[in-house]
């Protein structure tokens, strides 16, 4: 069985503070990971993907990957009260995406 | 305007009586998902196509049936729904396994 790991939180931290978003996964053959938010009763959002080991920047949010480690995060810059939402990890494997079961993120103003 | 479409977003049965749930995408996607979502377990893939008259199981396939005539088309079928069914149920697509879009959901129960 295929597993992302993540921690459940809640994770709370101050407006404008840095958040850390971390996931594990266990399949070395994973391709592709993914960064998702949802909001309490919506659907899941797209925040980032990454493919390649290193970072990847995208305004306030940042992926980091490192295959030999199996680990994948987020880091949100400049947390605001409206990034407060559940982040699910993803990664593929074969033909099949996997999710973890989601960190919960609180901005406190 | 992209995007996925699910019918109906809430809908409560009772046990044995066979419901559809339908998806539609309008990206022109191959890839297409079915997933539900429980507290404490995320999400998890039901079943799969990676295009026209291609399905395959996910992680939890029993219960469930799909089928996949179209290519902008994804229903979900459960022949003799359970309680245990009783979910929050997500239909995804995507250009293969890429970013993956989503629909709305559709909360059912099954009492």
């Amino acid at each position: 069985q295929k597993e992302v790991e993540q921690n459940s939180g809640p994770l709370s931290v101050p407006e404008g503070a840095i958040a850390s978003l971390n996931c594990t996964y266990s399949d070395r053959g994973s391709q592709s990971f993914f960064w998702y938010r949802q909001y309490s009763g919506k659907s899941p959002e797209l925040i980032m993907f990454i493919y390649s080991n290193g970072d990847k920047e995208d305004g306030r949010f940042t992926a980091q990957l490192n295959k030999a480690s199996q680990y994948v995060s987020l880091l949100i810059r400049d947390s605001q009260p409206s990034d407060s939402a559940t982040y699910l990890c993803a990664v593929t494997g074969g033909n099949q995406f996997y999710f973890g079961t989601g960190t919960s993120l609180t901005v406190i103003p | 305007e992209a995007q996925v479409t699910q019918n109906p977003r809430y809908l409560i049965t009772v046990t044995g009586k066979k419901l559809t749930v339908t998806c539609s995408q309008n990206m022109n996607h191959e890839y297409m998902s079915w997933y539900r979502q429980d507290p404490g377990l995320g999400l998890r893939q039901i079943y799969y196509s990676m295009n026209v008259e291609v399905t395959d199981k996910g992680d939890v396939p029993e219960g469930y049936k799909v089928s996949r005539k179209e290519k902008r088309n994804f229903p979900l079928i459960l022949e003799s729904p359970s309680p245990n069914q009783t979910s929050l149920y997500f239909c995804a697509s995507s250009f293969n396994t890429d970013t993956q879009y989503f629909g709305p959901g559709t909360r059912l129960t099954v009492l």
